[in-house]
């Protein structure tokens, strides 16, 4: 079946502009993920969605990032007045969901590279 | 907080050499490990996981042992191939709360024939 797909593939903006970033996961997966890879670094964590739970924001880096999910389908990740910090990779994963300590995999999109002028 | 370090820089060898990238971690608790491996072009992939402590992960020749006493997740093949080539990822699975990955900055490696 289809993997997790992120749409645009790459985006180039000016400094102070508004962009949006789209997740398509996997069919059946309640757990969506938004990690940012920014040059020579780690994977960081940005937000969690699981079902109809509110989300965990705490990876947010500040209020001009905010992202959306409607049920378990599709993900758009907003970036208010970009900075030129916020040139990234911006990678979206969803997973299955158990409850307690089992681990499922997260399966990752092939992210959307910003560049921010 | 719960973190991954990597061995610093790229890695380049040759084809059929021997493959080693350190990886630690710090964690409360005993978290999941994992190593993510991302082909030119593509996005990131589980190469291997352990789950507890002796574990070894292995797949396509790769190899890593859970150390609880040194807090390490060593990536290790014998004998590494062009097609190798690719940035590795050594991450652990935060064990509370939302199963979100915490993730080393990536080795590149390089294998030349």
């Amino acid at each position: 079946g289809a993997g997790v797909s992120q749409s645009p593939s790459n985006k180039v903006t000016e400094k102070g502009k508004d962009v949006e970033l789209r997740c398509d996961p996997i069919s059946g997966h309640t757990a969506l993920y938004w990690y940012r890879q920014r040059l020579g670094q780690g994977l960081e964590f940005l937000i969690y969605f699981q079902g109809n739970s509110a989300p965990d924001k705490s990876g947010l880096p500040s209020d001009r990032f905010s992202a959306e999910r409607t049920g378990e389908s599709v993900s758009t990740l907003t970036i208010q007045r970009t900075q030129q910090e916020d040139s990234a990779v911006y990678l979206c994963a969803s997973s299955f969901w158990t409850s307690g300590s089992s681990y499922n995999e997260q399966f990752f999109g092939p992210g959307t590279r910003l560049t921010v002028l | 907080g719960d973190s991954v370090t990597q061995m610093e820089g790229p890695v380049t060898l040759s084809e059929e050499a021997f493959l080693t990238i350190n990886c630690t971690y710090t964690a409360t608790g005993y978290p999941s490990l994992f190593w993510y491996v991302q082909y030119p072009g593509e996005g990131l992939q589980l190469l291997l996981k352990a789950t507890k402590a002796d574990d070894k992960g292995s797949n396509k020749g790769f190899e890593a042992t859970y150390r609880k006493e040194t807090t390490s997740f060593h990536l290790e093949k014998g004998s590494v191939q062009v097609s190798d080539s690719a940035v590795y990822f050594c991450a652990l699975r935060i064990p509370y709360g939302n199963n979100r990955l915490a993730f080393g900055k990536g080795n590149q490696v390089v294998v030349i024939p």
